[in-house]
């Protein structure tokens, strides 16, 4: 089956930065995704890596290693509203999304 | 244009019973996926539609089965609830390209159906 580890929880001061790691061991790649879930509110979509390098889009950023199956979130300048559970998800060989458990991070002032 | 919507939102079911879940995507997307999301295992996949045909399933037993329509909207179903099977359902869809299947757009989730089984 499909292997995907993400820590379970962080915490971080409001305007830090928090870097989110996920490993993942799957049959094969066709890319990976990264979600943000509000307590009580479904996941939207932050960012999708396919090949190797850092994807910039403002307050996030993910980078992916294909070769050491390993992607990461970065959130800059932290602000409360960020506190939410963040979830990495891969594309398999036969294009299934496997989700991981999900890192919730929460904001203190 | 309106989100995924997904009815009901809650149920509450006795063991042994069967339920029914409903999801129309967002228009236009033909790609519809089914979640299982629980405290304990997260984020799991159930079944991935397309186009009227089933592209992928996860590993669940066959209690659970699905099914998609020609307007693309989606519904599953779990035959002999357990009391495991408590759980919010999620609902998610995606765009297509040109009329094919897109493995890297995003997917757009409902609020989620929450079943309670007692």
């Amino acid at each position: 089956g499909q292997n995907i580890d993400q820590p379970t929880e962080m915490t971080a001061t409001e305007g830090a930065i928090v870097q989110i790691n996920c490993t993942y061991q799957t049959s094969g790649f066709n890319g990976l995704f990264w979600y943000q879930q509000h307590a009580g509110e479904a996941p939207t979509f932050l960012s999708y890596n396919v090949l190797d390098g850092l994807e910039e889009k403002g307050h996030f950023s993910s980078f992916l290693s294909r070769s050491k199956g390993y992607s990461y979130l970065l959130l800059k300048e932290l602000q409360m509203k960020d506190s939410a559970s963040y979830l990495c998800a891969v594309r398999d060989g036969d294009y299934k999304l496997s989700f991981g458990a999900g890192t919730t991070v929460t904001v203190r002032a | 244009k309106a989100g995924v919507t997904q009815t009901p939102r809650y149920l509450i079911k006795t063991r042994g019973q069967q339920v029914t879940l409903s999801c129309s995507p967002i228009s236009g997307h033909r790609s519809v996926s089914w979640y299982q999301q629980t405290p304990g295992q997260g984020l799991q996949f159930l079944f991935e539609y397309f186009s009227e045909t089933q592209r992928n399933k996860g590993n669940f037993p066959g209690r659970f089965s699905g099914r998609q329509f020609s307007n693309s909207r989606s519904e599953m179903n779990v035959s002999t609830l357990e009391l495991g099977d408590s759980a919010l359902y999620l609902c998610a869809s995606s765009e297509t390209t040109s009329g094919e299947f897109v493995f890297y757009n995003e997917q757009f989730f409902g609020p989620g159906t929450r079943l309670t089984v007692l």
